[in-house]
């Protein structure tokens, strides 16, 4: 019930192309899902977030959008560019606990 | 603005040495903490989170212990390490109260410590 389930485990897209990065979760307490990108080498950046009062909030070229009927919340990356190429994660959580469950993270690569 | 710091940013290390890793936080107080540990190319486990000074939360019993000496100090040590221990190492804070509900839930993280257990 703590799990936070993404995928895909990899993603190739083409520039310009969008990637979609899916998550899904079982417990309906979870009131915060952010969004990370972390590349090689480095600690995962906040990239975006969201709250279940709005069903989707964008910045720039990266929206997050939430089912909250089907408890999955997913990323779109619009204009995919090759430095967009990382391991993304989302994560949840949730008021009364100090803890964040994060998802497996998808591996994305984007072609030149 | 806040800032985290880890050290060493590399460490390669025998099997059965001792370990001591920083996190230090600046520009903000009584921050939670948090240590996790990713392994090559899969997700954050969760180690360790502290509330407050002296408050430690372990969420894996292994070899390894956490310390919060200091309000925005945080250590992860370890008295003899294990070949499994390897792995990169995050410390990640919040802002004090957040527990996931509210306006202060942003987790940032430090850049990291790659461990290596020889």
């Amino acid at each position: 019930q703590q799990q936070v389930k993404q995928s895909p485990q990899s993603l190739i897209v083409q520039k310009g192309g969008i990637s979609i990065i899916n998550c899904a979760y079982e417990n309906t307490a979870f009131d915060y899902f952010p969004w990370y990108q972390q590349f090689p080498g480095k600690g995962p950046a906040l990239l975006i977030a969201i709250r279940p009062d709005v069903s989707e909030k964008k910045e720039g070229r990266f929206t997050i959008s939430f089912n909250k009927s089907a408890k999955q919340f997913s990323l779109h990356i619009m204009d995919s560019q090759p430095g967009d190429s990382a391991t993304y994660f989302c994560a949840a959580t949730h008021s009364g606990t100090y803890k964040y469950i994060f998802g497996t993270g998808t591996r994305l690569k984007v072609l030149a | 603005s806040q800032t985290i710091h880890q050290w060493p940013a590399t460490l390669v290390q025998p099997v059965g040495s001792p370990l001591s890793l920083e996190c230090t936080v600046e520009g903000t107080s009584n921050p939670n903490l948090y240590w996790y540990r990713q392994a090559a190319g899969r997700g954050l486990q969760l180690l360790f989170y502290s509330v407050g000074i002296g408050q430690i939360s372990s969420e894996v019993p292994q070899n390894l212990s956490a310390s919060r000496p200091q309000d925005r100090q945080f250590i992860l040590s370890s008295k003899k390490l294990l070949l499994s221990d390897s792995g990169f190492y995050l410390c990640a804070w919040t802002l004090t109260g957040s527990t996931g509900g509210g306006g202060a839930n942003e987790q940032f993280f430090g850049p990291g410590t790659r461990l290596t257990v020889l």
